[in-house]
C-alpha cells in the first residue's frame, strides 16, 4: 500500500523557474527520502532527511520535514530540462521495518 | 558498471507460466529489496533480505511469489502461474550494512503477462 501522497500529481514549469513538490505520509518515520525516476536511469536517490532534522540542502535541492504535520517538501531551484522526471517521496517507518514505502509521485515537466 | 543489475530487462510470458528474475546487488551491500511498480504508481515493497535471511515480506507477496538469496549475494524472484495482474515493473534495490539508509535501484525487469 502507498504510505502517502505527493502533491501536485503533475507540474509543468519553464526552465529556470523553481519547482516545489509536497509529500504527506501517515505513520511515524525514521527518515524520509526523495527519489527521481526517468526512463533513462531508473530510480535514483536524491536526498535523505531524518526524523530529527527539519531542513536539508544538496546542490539545487532543498528538503523540509515537518513531523508534526507528517509532511515534507522538495524544492528544486533553477530548474533544467534534465530535471524532467517523476519524483517520489519514500519513508522508512520507525521500529524494525526496513522497506521503503513510496508515494504515487509528482511528474515534473520542464519546458525549454 | 558496478551498480545493481537485473536480468532480464523485459519478459513477456503467457498466463499460467512461471517466470524467474535475477538481481545482482552492489557487491558490498548486504541488504537487498524487491519492489513492484505499476504504471502511474510508486514502487510497492515486496520483500527484503539481510544477507541470505529473508526478514520482511509484504502482504502483496502472495503464495505464487517466492524470493531467494541463497548465498547472500544475488537474488531471484519467481512468480508461479502468472496472472495478467502480475504485469508490472519489478525493481531490485540494495543498500549498505547500516540500516535505514538510501537504496540503490536497478533498472528493473518489465513483465508483461499476455
Amino acid at each position: 500500500s502507498q504510505q502517502g501522497e505527493e502533491d501536485p500529481q503533475a507540474l509543468s514549469i519553464q526552465e529556470g523557474e523553481n519547482a516545489t513538490m509536497n509529500c504527506s505520509y501517515k505513520t511515524s518515520i525514521n527518515n524520509l527520502q526523495w527519489y527521481r525516476q526517468n526512463s533513462g536511469r531508473g530510480l535514483v536517490h536524491l536526498i535523505l532527511i531524518r526524523s530529527n532534522e527539519r531542513e536539508k540542502h544538496s546542490g539545487r535541492l532543498r528538503v523540509t520535514l515537518d513531523t508534526s504535520k507528517k509532511s515534507s517538501s522538495l524544492l528544486i531551484t533553477a530548474s533544467r530540462a534534465a530535471d524532467t522526471a517523476s519524483y517520489f517521496c519514500a519513508t522508512i517507518p520507525g521500529g524494525g521495518a526496513d522497506g521503503l514505502t513510496f508515494g504515487k509521485g509528482t511528474h515534473l515537466i520542464i519546458q525549454p | 558498471d558496478t551498480g545493481v543489475s537485473q536480468d532480464p530487462r523485459h519478459k513477456i510470458t503467457k498466463r499460467g507460466q512461471n517466470v524467474t528474475f535475477r538481481c545482482d546487488p552492489i557487491s558490498e551491500h548486504n541488504r537487498l529489496y524487491w519492489y513492484r511498480q505499476t504504471l502511474g504508481q510508486g514502487p510497492e515493497f515486496l520483500t527484503y533480505f539481510q544477507n541470505e535471511a529473508q526478514l520482511e515480506k509484504s502482504r502483496l507477496l502472495s503464495d505464487r511469489f517466492s524470493a531467494e538469496r541463497p548465498k547472500g549475494s544475488f537474488s531471484t524472484l519467481e512468480i508461479q502461474r502468472t496472472e495478467q495482474g502480475d504485469s508490472a515493473m519489478y525493481l531490485c534495490a540494495s543498500s549498505p550494512a547500516s540500516p535505514k539508509t538510501e537504496a540503490f535501484f536497478g533498472q528493473g525487469t518489465r513483465l508483461t503477462v499476455v
